[in-house]
């Protein structure tokens, strides 16, 4: 399985968008970068999932680079309810998805 | 409404004492998962199951057994052998091993306390 790396805990200020940088030196052609969201007391909720270039959907955008080894989420004009943990997760469907330690992302009044 | 369910949310129990975790998704996924979360911490896997009737170990799975006699259904035993195992514990479903096929679902979360 691909390991990935990203920062440990990040601050933003509501309003700003914030930039998530998840670092996957050894993905495998066949795998894909997903991100997940999760609350305190709660289980993860998925974001987004991509394989190349750019993905966009209502809450984030996924940016991938052609040499794919790593990946940055883009969460547009963030607000307080965006403080949470988010995971970033590289595989193919062999096998099961590993979650690390995640990105702690505080947002600031 | 489709989702999963999982209970009890709150659980307490004796030193050597065995419990079981119930977990039930409606969404008619195939693939069913069992996640231990630390304070702090990230998610671990601890079993995981593609298909009824089978399941293998994640990377946590002494002290814990699974079973899957129903598509539907995922419970997760603690038995008296886990040494430590108040934390919280988190089930999930997806269509297929979730790296290529889109979201995992996960349930409310089952917060286990060893008094």
């Amino acid at each position: 399985l691909a390991k990935t790396t990203q920062p440990i805990s990040m601050d933003s200020y509501e309003g700003q968008e914030v930039n998530i940088t998840c670092s996957h030196n050894n993905i495998a052609t066949n795998d894909y970068i997903t991100w997940y969201q999760q609350f305190p007391s709660q289980g993860p909720r998925f974001i987004i999932q991509g394989y190349k270039t750019k993905v966009t959907n209502e809450v984030a955008s996924l940016f991938i680079p052609a040499d794919r080894k790593s990946s940055t989420l883009s969460l547009p004009r963030v607000s307080l309810s965006d403080t949470a943990v988010y995971y970033c997760l590289v595989g193919s469907g062999n096998t099961p998805l590993v979650f690390g330690k995640g990105t702690r992302l505080s947002v600031i009044a | 409404d489709g989702g999963i369910t999982q209970s009890p949310k709150y659980l307490f129990r004796k030193e050597g004492q065995n419990v079981t975790l119930s977990c039930e998704q409606n969404l008619n996924h195939d693939a069913m998962y069992w996640y231990r979360q630390d304070p702090g911490q990230g998610l671990r896997l601890i079993y995981y199951s593609q298909i009824v009737n089978d399941f293998q170990k994640g990377d946590i799975a002494e002290g814990y057994s699974v079973s899957r006699e129903k598509k539907e259904s995922f419970p997760l035993t603690v038995t008296s052998a886990q040494k430590n195992p108040t934390a919280f514990y988190l089930c999930a479903s997806s269509t297929g091993l979730a790296g290529m096929f889109g979201e995992q679902f996960f349930g409310p979360g089952t917060r286990l306390t060893v008094l």
